[in-house]
């Protein structure tokens, strides 16, 4: 099956500063990248997704980076702000058409604290 | 509606009981996910139903007993739980089928949408 791994598992920044998260996987099949942010005590929220047709996409001071060639894929976060503060998660879905389609494969995590 | 919803938030429960949970949506969305998430922890995939019927079982106790009346709701039966079973327990919807690569974010099939949760506690 897939395998993610995510790094760093814990990201402290200054506000302002850009913070990057990195997550490998296994799968060459694998063609959708979304990335969740979960605050404490709440619902992980979709914050960005990519597909494989495409290698960069960018929403506001979010991006993400798809290199399928080398199976990773990164997400930056610019002028960071505290309330970015959260744990960030990478996932992988599968590609179109298997019996496991809709599966998501999540890293560990990212903890990332934003100090004002 | 763009949102998934969960009851109840809070349960706690005895080994001996028998709890439900409930996960609604009113997005369309004709597949539903139920994952457990320990503290600190990635979600972990359960269960998925794909127009109403189980397409995925990752090897749960049968203790969990997953329902899909209709296309809106979601359950999830609990019966004679181990106090390792304390955790989150989120639902989840998307579109099913094949993952589209023409469609910009929140509207195209593939993406999952998790509710709320439900912090359940066995003792």
């Amino acid at each position: 099956g897939e395998n993610v791994e995510q790094h760093p598992s814990t990201l402290s920044v200054q506000e302002g500063d850009s913070a990057v998260i990195k997550c490998t996987y296994s799968d060459s099949a694998s063609n959708y990248f979304p990335w969740y942010k979960q605050e404490l005590g709440k619902r992980p929220q979709l914050i960005i997704d990519i597909r494989s047709n495409v290698g960069e996409k960018k929403d506001q001071r979010i991006a993400v980076t798809l290199n399928k060639t080398a199976k990773h894929f990164s997400l930056h976060i610019t002028e960071t702000q505290p309330e970015d503060s959260a744990v960030y998660f990478c996932a992988v879905g599968p590609n179109a058409g298997g019996t496991s389609y809709g599966k998501l494969t999540f890293g560990q995590g990212t903890i990332l604290t934003v100090h004002p | 509606d763009t949102e998934v919803t969960q009851t109840p938030k809070h349960l706690v429960m005895g080994m001996t009981n028998k709890k439900s949970l409930k996960c609604e949506q009113h997005m369309g969305h004709r597949a539903m996910y139920w994952y457990k998430q320990k503290a600190k922890k990635p979600p972990e995939l359960m269960f998925v139903y794909s127009y109403e019927k189980l397409s995925i079982n990752e090897s749960v106790p049968s203790r969990f007993s997953p329902e899909c009346p209709n296309s809106s709701l979601l359950n999830l039966h609990l019966h004679a739980l181990q106090p390792e079973d304390s955790a989150l327990y989120l639902c989840a919807s998307s579109h099913p089928g094949l993952i589209s690569t023409q469609a910009g974010p929140g509207r195209g099939v593939g993406e999952q949408f998790f509710g709320p949760g439900t912090r359940l506690t066995v003792l």
